[in-house]
């Protein structure tokens, strides 16, 4: 159980483009979809916080307007980033998690590996 | 400001051979320690969830141990598909964010056979 999936797994793009990530929750209703980013050795990092049907709380430094995330349904969430720029090449990954998992576990999609040339 | 810090940054280990892992953690008021493995490429996979100083949790070749500053994982006899990088994260009471989990680096692991 707790099953996230994210598509696509590999992007590649050219600078000023716009990419569209989904995470959707499998087997579970995530109340709560999260999407962090991840450099080469290092930790992953929360970029924003988003509840069904609400606004994304983005972190402080994410660029909501560059980084536009959509919390459609309590299965799906998409971040879409606009005008990409090569800097923003980075492994994307998004959790979920419910309160009728019982905790306060996040559980993670496989990620999307984002390259804009 | 919350911090983790893992140590060591990367374990190579014989197989069989048993070791710790290290997770140091500072919060303001510490809502629950989270242990994960991550393969490369891929997301990280749940592992354990600990709350409180003294709790323990154990799945096959792994056991996890928390005290007030500090976690570890215990890895005992290893074998070569345990290898993969070990990330702890941690989630406070007063975070920013509804669940934000605040990850260290992580402790990359190598098992030879």
């Amino acid at each position: 159980g707790a099953v996230v999936s994210q598509h696509p797994s590999r992007v590649i793009c050219k600078s000023g483009t716009s990419v569209k990530i989904e995470c959707r929750s499998l087997d579970f209703q995530a109340t709560t979809m999260f999407w962090y980013r991840q450099f080469p050795k290092q930790s992953l990092m929360l970029m924003a916080t988003s509840n069904e049907g609400s606004k994304a709380t983005y972190e402080q430094g994410v660029e909501k307007d560059k980084f536009l995330i959509n919390h459609a349904s309590l299965t799906l969430s998409t971040l879409t980033v606009t005008s990409a720029h090569p800097e923003d090449s980075s492994f994307y990954i998004c959790s979920g998690t419910s309160g009728a998992l019982g905790g306060d576990e996040q559980f993670f999609g496989p990620g999307t590996r984002l390259t804009v040339l | 400001e919350d911090q983790v810090t893992q140590s060591p940054e990367a374990l190579r280990l014989q197989e069989g051979e048993s070791s710790s892992l290290n997770c140091s953690y500072t919060v303001s008021g510490l809502r629950g320690l989270f242990w994960y493995r991550q393969d490369p490429g891929k997301g990280p996979e749940f592992l354990f969830t600990l709350y409180s100083a003294g709790e323990e949790k154990e799945k096959e070749r792994l056991k996890a141990t928390l005290t007030k500053k500090e976690s570890f994982l215990h890895i005992t006899a290893p074998k070569p598909e345990d290898s993969a990088t070990y990330l702890c994260a941690v989630q406070s009471l007063y975070g920013g964010s509804q669940g934000n989990l605040i990850f260290g680096k992580g402790t990359k692991l190598s098992v030879k056979p």
